[in-house]
């Protein structure tokens, strides 16, 4: 049983690069967001995802793409990297939002940008 | 917007004593409050979930209340154990399909 699971688990870029992190879910789960964290801050959301084809912004959206083809998949895309998005992104899914699921986590993604 | 706190920042504790981590949130309109543990280097991992309609939930040495009035939450370790040596996280769900993430307790079991 999988779970979660987000690729890669290190990534250094360069400023101005452009990536994509990888998050894939084998629980059927409709609910799927990306959350950042960093040192001293609590996790923040950037983007979520309520079902194949619906996707909003979070509290932290701006420089950062998402899209959801698939109940499975919801890759997080980086448009031009800046060093203030150096952090570490985590991909969490749950069955729906109602208020009584828990939310899973990947193990997350450490990203550097120089 | 959703402000929520946790203290202390650490804690350490011999192995066997009973300890209780803090959380308080500002809005009282929530859906539920989760706390997680996160491993270094790990992901976080749901520990318990109160919904809004309920004053606490356990599972094992783990309990968790919620007091909604006054914006309080308190995580209650039973028997520590080297192994619960960890960051705990409180999490508030709000309507807006996000959750509100405190700073942690890093918390440290010695033997």
């Amino acid at each position: 049983n999988a779970g979660v699971t987000q690729t890669p688990k290190f990534q250094v870029l360069k400023t101005g690069q452009s990536m994509t992190l990888q998050c894939a879910q084998d629980m059927n789960h409709e609910y799927m967001s990306w959350y950042r964290q960093d040192p001293g801050m609590g996790l923040r959301l950037i983007h979520y995802s309520v079902g194949a084809g619906i996707t909003d912004q979070g509290e932290v959206p701006n420089g950062y793409n998402v899209s959801r083809s698939t109940t499975e998949d919801f890759p997080l895309r980086l448009l031009s990297a800046a060093p203030s998005q150096t952090s570490v992104y985590f991909c969490a899914s749950s069955p729906l939002w109602t208020g009584k699921e828990k939310l899973f986590f990947g193990s997350g993604t450490q990203l550097s940008v120089l | 917007k959703q402000e929520v706190t946790q203290i202390p920042a650490a804690l350490s504790v011999p192995e066997g004593e009973n300890l209780v981590l803090n959380c308080s949130f500002t809005d009282s309109a929530i859906y539920n409050l989760q706390w997680f543990r996160q491993d270094p280097g790990k992901g976080l991992t749901s520990l318990l979930l109160i919904q809004s309609s309920q004053r606490e939930q356990t599972s094992g040495r783990l309990n968790a209340s919620l007091d909604k009035s006054s914006g309080r939450s308190t995580l209650y370790i039973a028997a520590s154990q080297p192994g619960d040596s960890a960051t705990y996280l409180c999490a508030v769900g709000t309507g807006a399909n996000n959750l509100f993430f405190g700073t942690g307790t890093r918390l440290t079991v010695i033997p």
